[in-house]
């Protein structure tokens, strides 16, 4: 089962909200991401997990606030968001950092900030 | 540093047609990893094929072929009979092996394939 799902699809928040996106797979993967896409542009890395913890920061702002509570799920908490930051959320999955394996990404949610 | 270019940047086809997506890259790694991925409008990125760069046999899957030439750095998609189901974008992405690794993204080319 190639599958990652991802919670909620849609997501319209205030400038003064907290919220957070969800991410779960079942595929026994060890490394998951959090990637940012805008329209008509490529996905752009935003954080990674290996092992549960915290591999890669592509220097996001501290408003995007990434978890890994266990190997199967990733969370991101948002706070304090910018318009600009409105955007399609990816996630995806791989069975390790280090092999250069195969990304998974789940459908995405999409969110507005108004 | 890693570069792949997608030249095209938007394709549109009449069903039936046959239809090559060009992806050309750049690393100075000797091993690395090559893929396509689908991403259609709902959003989600499908992975479509993974290739090593030791692997330079072409492959097919059904409509779907992959040309790898590494004496030129491409690695070309070819859909044969286009369908309207095939109308997404279209990612080839590269990538190194080793701890802290990352996919580096193509602009990504728009297919449209009418009725």
């Amino acid at each position: 089962d190639t599958e990652v799902t991802q919670t909620p699809k849609h997501l319209v928040m205030g400038m003064t909200n907290k919220k957070s996106l969800k991410c779960e797979q079942h595929m026994g993967h060890r490394a998951m991401y959090w990637y940012k896409q805008k329209a008509k542009k490529p996905p752009e890395l935003m954080f990674v997990y290996s092992y549960e913890k915290l591999s890669i920061n592509e220097s996001v702002p501290s408003r995007f606030s990434p978890e890994c509570p266990n190997s199967s799920l990733l969370n991101l908490h948002l706070h304090a968001l910018q318009p600009e930051d409105s955007a399609l959320y990816l996630c995806a999955s791989s069975q390790d950092i280090t092999l250069a394996g195969a990304q998974y990404f789940g459908p995405g949610t999409r969110l507005l900030v108004l | 540093a890693q570069k792949v270019t997608q030249a095209q940047t938007e394709i549109s086809v009449v069903e039936k047609e046959d239809v090559t997506l060009d992806c050309v890259y750049e690393t100075r790694d000797t091993t690395y990893y090559l893929f396509w991925y689908k991403q259609p409008p709902s959003g989600e990125l499908v992975f479509l094929i993974r290739r090593n760069s030791f692997d330079e046999q072409n492959e097919i899957s059904g409509r779907y072929s992959w040309n790898f030439q590494k004496s030129t750095s491409s690695f070309n998609f070819t859909i044969t009979a286009s369908q309207v189901v095939d109308s997404a974008v279209y990612f080839c992405a590269l990538i190194r092996t080793g701890a802290n690794s990352k996919l580096t993204f193509g602009k990504g080319i728009t297919l449209s394939v009418r009725p």
